[in-house]
């Protein structure tokens, strides 16, 4: 039990779909994070939420569009994605600011055909 | 930005053998440094970190040391068991910015 949830756990999609990735934490945390996870490649970060507010935006195509209506909850809506979008999608929290940990859940395993 | 190299990409040991993880990093104002363990089918967790006050921290197997002067941090596990066969990430944190290194792969021969 990491205290951060996603689902689903996998996602197949085509090109054309639209669908969404929840995160969802309980752990009193104010802040989240989008990382995409490919092969080979360090940890890619997408995009950064504190206390519901977007503070970054790593440079991500708008074929990704993050939402956080509450501090427990983080979605990634997708549209319009390409092959080269299959990864795995990490979702992590932290409390505070500072030297504090990320606490990351599991991952949606995304698949873009 | 700060800027993070990991080596080796890949580590394989015999059981009851150490292993040896080591980063480096650019950004002398960070001040945090986490070890992450990812196994397959699961998002990294947290083994250990140090902050940039202390230069070793110690917890049962796994060690972490710390050379600000340097800019370099490693991750010490020893007598190794087949469960510690995983992804390992390390991390260098200068307040809300967080830069991960690309990862070492683990494999301890049983």
């Amino acid at each position: 039990e990491t205290g951060v949830t996603q689902t689903p756990r996998h996602l197949v999609m085509g090109m054309t779909n639209k669908k969404s990735l929840k995160c969802e934490q309980h752990l009193g945390h104010n802040a989240m994070y989008w990382y995409k996870q490919s092969a080979k490649k360090p940890l890619e970060l997408m995009f950064v939420y504190n206390f519901k507010e977007q503070t970054e935006n790593n440079s991500v195509p708008s074929r990704f569009s993050p939402e956080c209506p509450n501090s427990s909850h983080l979605f990634l809506h997708l549209h319009t994605l390409q092959p080269e979008d299959s990864a795995l999608y990490l979702c992590a929290s932290r409390l505070g600011e500072g030297n504090q940990p990320q606490h990351f859940g599991d991952g949606t395993r995304l698949s873009i055909l | 930005g700060e800027n993070v190299e990991q080596h080796p990409s890949t580590l394989s040991v015999q059981e009851g053998d150490s292993a040896v993880i080591k980063c480096t990093y650019s950004d002398s104002a960070s001040n945090y440094f986490p070890w992450y363990k990812q196994e397959l089918g699961k998002g990294p967790q947290l083994i250990i970190d140090i902050r940039s006050n202390v230069g070793e921290k110690k917890d049962q197997r796994i060690a972490v040391t710390l050379n600000k002067t340097a800019k370099h941090f490693s991750l010490h596990i020893t007598e190794t068991q087949p469960e510690d066969s995983a992804v390992y990430f390390c991390a260098a944190n200068n307040n809300n910015d967080m830069r991960f290194g690309a990862g070492t792969r683990l494999t301890v021969k049983p």
